[in-house]
C-alpha cells in the first residue's frame, strides 16, 4: 500500500513569509503526527492529530499550527518565518497513534532565507 | 525541549565490525524505540521495546530496555555497507496510544568496505 506522502518535498521561503505543508497519510489511519528536524535540535515533536482534533502539542510557539482533515489528511502552517524555522518537516502516520506503529513519510525541506 | 543523550555522535567502522550506541535519559519512558533515517528518508522503525530489561532482536540487530526504564542501547554486529545513516533512539511518554516521541540527538554510522 501507498506510504505517507508529503508535499512539496522542497520549498524556500524568505523571513516573514508564512508556509503550509501537507502529510497524506497511509490509508486507513487515522493519526497524523509532526516533527522538526535540525543539525542542532534534533528531532522535535510538533503536535499529533487524531480525528481532525488536536490530541497532543509540542513546544513550539504559535506560529506553528496545524489542522486535520475528514480523510486524515494534514497540513501545518508555519506564519512569520525565521531564518530558524529551516528544518526537515517530517509527519508520521498510525491507526490510532501508538508510535510503535508510525509510519514517517520523506519530509519537506524547509529553507528560510 | 527535552532530548535524550544519544552516543556516540558518530561511529567510522570497518565493515565487519560490531557496533554499539546508547541513550540516557533523566525521565522514565513506557517504552524504548531505534529508527534509522538513511538520506532523503524519514526516520524507519527498527526495534521497540515496552518492558524493562527486554532484550530484543531483529536479524542482526539487538535492543534492551534498561532497568532502571531510563536508558537503552543498541548493537549492531557484524556490519555491512548498507548499515550506513543516523540511528535515532526515541523514548515514549503516555498511555498505549496517545502521547509525544522524545528523540536523541543520532548516531551517524559509516561503514568502510
Amino acid at each position: 500500500k501507498a506510504g505517507v506522502t508529503q508535499t512539496p518535498r522542497y520549498l524556500i521561503k524568505t523571513r516573514g513569509q508564512q508556509v503550509t505543508l501537507s502529510c497524506s497519510p497511509i490509508s486507513g489511519h487515522r493519526s497524523v503526527s509532526w516533527y522538526q528536524q535540525t543539525p542542532g535540535q534534533g528531532l522535535q515533536f510538533l503536535f499529533e492529530y487524531f480525528s481532525e482534533t488536536q490530541r497532543n502539542k509540542g513546544n513550539f510557539p504559535g506560529r506553528f499550527s496545524g489542522r486535520q482533515f475528514s480523510n486524515s489528511r494534514s497540513e501545518m502552517n508555519v506564519s512569520t518565518l525565521e531564518l530558524g524555522d529551516s528544518a526537515l518537516y517530517l509527519c508520521a502516520s498510525s491507526r490510532g497513534g501508538a508510535p510503535d506503529t508510525q509510519y514517517f513519510g520523506p519530509g519537506t525541506r524547509l529553507t528560510v532565507l | 525541549g527535552q532530548q535524550l543523550n544519544q552516543s556516540p555522535q558518530s561511529m567510522f567502522i570497518q565493515e565487519g565490525e560490531d557496533v554499539s550506541m546508547n541513550c540516557t535519559s533523566s525521565s522514565i519512558f513506557n517504552t524504548w524505540l531505534w529508527y534509522k533515517q538513511d538520506p532523503g528518508e524519514g526516520p524507519v522503525l527498527l526495534i521497540a521495546l515496552y518492558k524493562a530489561g527486554e532484550l530484543t532482536s531483529n536479524g542482526r540487530l539487538t535492543a534492551q530496555f534498561g532497568i532502571t526504564r531510563k536508558d537503552s542501547f543498541l548493537n549492531i554486529s557484524a556490519s555491512i555497507p548498507s548499515d550506513v545513516g543516523i540511528y535515532f533512539c526515541a523514548g515514549y511518554h503516555g498511555s498505549s496510544n496517545t502521547g509525544k516521541l522524545i528523540f536523541g540527538q543520532g548516531t551517524t554510522l559509516q561503514v568502510k568496505p
